[in-house]
């Protein structure tokens, strides 16, 4: 079946540094979701790239889909306190199915 | 306040025991999930509805029980024969209009303890 690896699987920074996680799938993709779940929290979505070398942006957060539609990354410029949590990117292959990946845990240190 | 809700937000069952976790939504979303987290596992998708009266299972659906009665509403059972059924339960549902540009939206999850 369709798989989804995320690495890392832990990231701490110090606060002010660049962060990135990557996100590889075994198949194309129709879509990629990237969701941020807080601790304690629940997942909560952030964005979804849908085209071929996509590149999208959020504030300090850029999020790009490779050429090929299998791999995907998530970068925060400058990281804050406020950025902790888990990143998932979730793939979405030609069904209703999303299959997420592992996940990166961002810690930052003030 | 449209959202899903879950609860309770913390369960303890004895083991053996079946124990079923609600979820509601008034989002007006014809699809629900149900995924299981475990700690370094990410979500993994245990069933999942497109419609009323009509389910999928998931990747995970071994010792599960879903029911789809209603639209709003996508209740889980974990029964006895789910070897290790401790674990975080999130909800969640999205408008299901094909998948193609679905985002799911989550409930805020029952952490489910197994004694």
């Amino acid at each position: 079946g369709q798989q989804v690896m995320q690495i890392p699987q832990y990231q701490h920074v110090q606060e002010g540094e660049d962060f990135t996680t990557y996100c590889n799938s075994s198949t194309t993709l129709s879509n990629i979701q990237w969701y941020k779940q807080r601790p304690g929290g629940h997942p909560v979505f952030l964005i979804q790239l849908v085209k071929s070398g996509e590149v999208k942006k959020q504030k300090r957060l850029t999020f790009q889909f490779g050429e090929a539609k299998k791999n995907s990354s998530l970068h925060i410029t400058a990281t804050q306190t406020t950025d902790v949590g888990t990143y998932f990117c979730a793939g979405l292959a030609g069904s209703y199915q999303l299959t997420f990946g592992k996940g990166t845990k961002l810690s930052v240190i003030p | 306040d449209g959202g899903i809700t879950q609860s309770p937000k913390y369960l303890f069952r004895k083991e053996g025991q079946n124990v079923t976790l609600s979820c509601e939504q008034n989002l007006n979303h014809d699809a629900m999930y149900w995924y299981r987290q475990d700690p370094g596992q990410g979500l993994r998708l245990i069933y999942y509805s497109q419609i009323v009266n009509d389910f999928q299972k998931g990747d995970i659906a071994e010792g599960y029980s879903v029911s789809r009665e209603k639209k709003e509403s996508f209740p889980l059972t974990v029964t006895s024969a789910q070897k290790n059924p401790t674990a975080f339960y999130l909800c969640a549902s999205s408008i299901g209009s094909g998948g193609y540009t679905d985002t799911q939206y989550f409930g805020p999850g029952t952490r489910l303890t197994v004694l």
